[in-house]
């Protein structure tokens, strides 16, 4: 069973702080990574995706990917009240399935 | 609106009844997904589509549960002999090959919530 592990949080930061989202997975066949946000009642959007070791980074959001770890991190600077949401990390493996995690809860404080 | 969009959002439905989904992506989008959604969990794998071709199909899923994309275009997902356990969201995502995205990019619809009762 390929397993993607996230820590449900929920995680609360200050206005303007660095929120810091954490994701483990277990298949080291897995091909590329993803974060998506999703509020409340609505279906996930796609924040970035990451398929190299290293940094990847789009406005306020920076993706890391360690593969020799089997880790992937989610780095939210500026954190605005609009960020608080479900940020849920995926991982598609080599037959194209997607596997999620349960979500972290993200609150942001004004 | 050219988003992926979900027919019925809402069904309610008594234990032992079949339900049908449907599913109409973004245009020319080839690959179509379906997942399931219940509460404080990620969506769950369903099956997915390459233009009409069921290609994967979770080892989990139920003979209860089949899905079918005729024409390349929309998708309909069916559950025959509905459980209390089927209550979740379905949700459907489409993605195409463009330059540099290699599929990656899912874009997910507004989702059917199915209450079994």
């Amino acid at each position: 069973q390929k397993e993607v592990e996230q820590n449900s949080g929920p995680l609360s930061v200050p206005e303007g702080a660095i929120a810091s989202l954490n994701c483990t997975y277990s298949d080291r066949g897995s091909q590329s990574f993803f974060w998506y946000r999703q509020y409340s009642g609505k279906s996930p959007e796609l924040i970035m995706f990451i398929y190299s070791n290293g940094d990847k980074e789009d406005g306020r959001f920076t993706a890391q990917l360690n593969k020799a770890s089997q880790y992937v991190s989610l780095l939210i600077r500026d954190s605005q009240p609009s960020d608080s949401a479900t940020y849920l990390c995926a991982v598609r493996d080599t037959g194209n399935q997607f596997y999620f995690g349960t979500g972290t809860s993200l609150t942001v404080i004004p | 609106d050219t988003g992926v969009s979900q027919d019925p959002r809402h069904k309610i439905t008594k234990r032992g009844q079949n339900v049908t989904f449907r599913c109409d992506p973004i245009s020319e989008h080839n690959r179509l997904y379906w997942y399931r959604q219940t509460l404080g969990q990620g969506p769950e794998f369903l099956t997915y589509f390459q233009n009409e071709a069921q290609l994967e199909k979770s080892r989990l899923l139920s003979d209860r549960f089949s899905a079918e994309r005729p024409k390349g275009s929309f998708s309909t997902l069916e559950i025959q002999r509905t459980e209390q356990g089927d209550s979740a969201m379905y949700l459907c995502a489409s993605s195409s090959r463009t330059s540099g995205t290699f599929y990656n990019e899912q874009f997910f619809g507004p989702g059917t919530r199915l209450t079994v009762l």
